[in-house]
């Protein structure tokens, strides 16, 4: 009964360096997405997806790319890491179909930290 | 463009009613939805509203009016474990949801 589930839950980084973010879920959702929250900010949308094989971008793509090269799975990568990416990092997933709520469930967070 | 304005803060007493209010500016709106966050947690889920009116589970009921591009969320008879961050989310017809900056609620004894 794991849901959505987030590795690593943190992680430091040098600036320039490269790092991929996973999500996995397995409630076989459709709907996949990445988040990142900063204080007073609230949850700004990265990237999405809304099926296997597909991505599409958020409010605040830049210096980020995304895969969902599985159903279970949407991957988050920063090539090249800047001091401005440091943030906590929700993945969440959602089903579809009639009558939904369109309701996210969100993984624990990734706390990721650019020096 | 996009916006979600919620108050900041909003601080109230155990036992006590309190209304948090959320009004958006987007296109394609599909409907208002409501999570709560405590510190150092993931967002879950509260409710959601598509249509005109009240919704009410237990404790909390949530109110939209798509004609003011407005709702809220209530929380009655409040209880020490209610103090959280609040967030309204817009869901949007692009399967894109967007979420507020979020209101700090905390509870007093």
């Amino acid at each position: 009964n794991a849901g959505v589930t987030q590795t690593p839950k943190f992680r430091v980084l040098k600036t320039g360096q490269s790092m991929t973010l996973l999500c996995a879920q397995d409630m076989n959702h459709e709907y996949m997405y990445w988040y990142r929250q900063d204080p007073g900010m609230g949850l700004r949308l990265i990237h999405y997806s809304v099926g296997e094989g597909t991505t599409a971008k958020g409010e605040v793509p830049d210096g980020y790319n995304v895969s969902r090269l599985k159903k279970q799975n949407f991957l988050l990568g920063l090539e090249s890491a800047a001091p401005s990416q440091t943030s906590v990092y929700f993945c969440a997933s959602r089903r579809t179909g009639g009558g939904n709520t369109g309701e996210l469930f969100f993984g624990e967070g990734s706390r990721l930290t650019v020096l | 463009g996009q916006s979600l304005e919620q108050p900041s803060e909003v601080t109230a007493v155990e036992g006590a009613i309190v209304q948090i209010n959320c009004t958006y500016q987007t296109s394609g709106f599909y409907g208002l939805s409501w999570y709560q966050q405590h510190d150092g947690g993931a967002p879950t889920f509260l409710s959601y509203n598509a249509l005109d009116g009240l919704e009410e589970t237990g404790r909390f009921s949530s109110f939209l009016s798509r004609s003011d591009s407005y709702g809220y969320l209530l929380l009655q008879e409040l209880q020490m474990k209610d103090s959280a961050s609040y967030f309204c989310a817009v869901r949007r017809n692009t399967d894109k949801l967007i979420f507020g900056t979020g209101t700090r609620l905390q509870v007093f004894p």
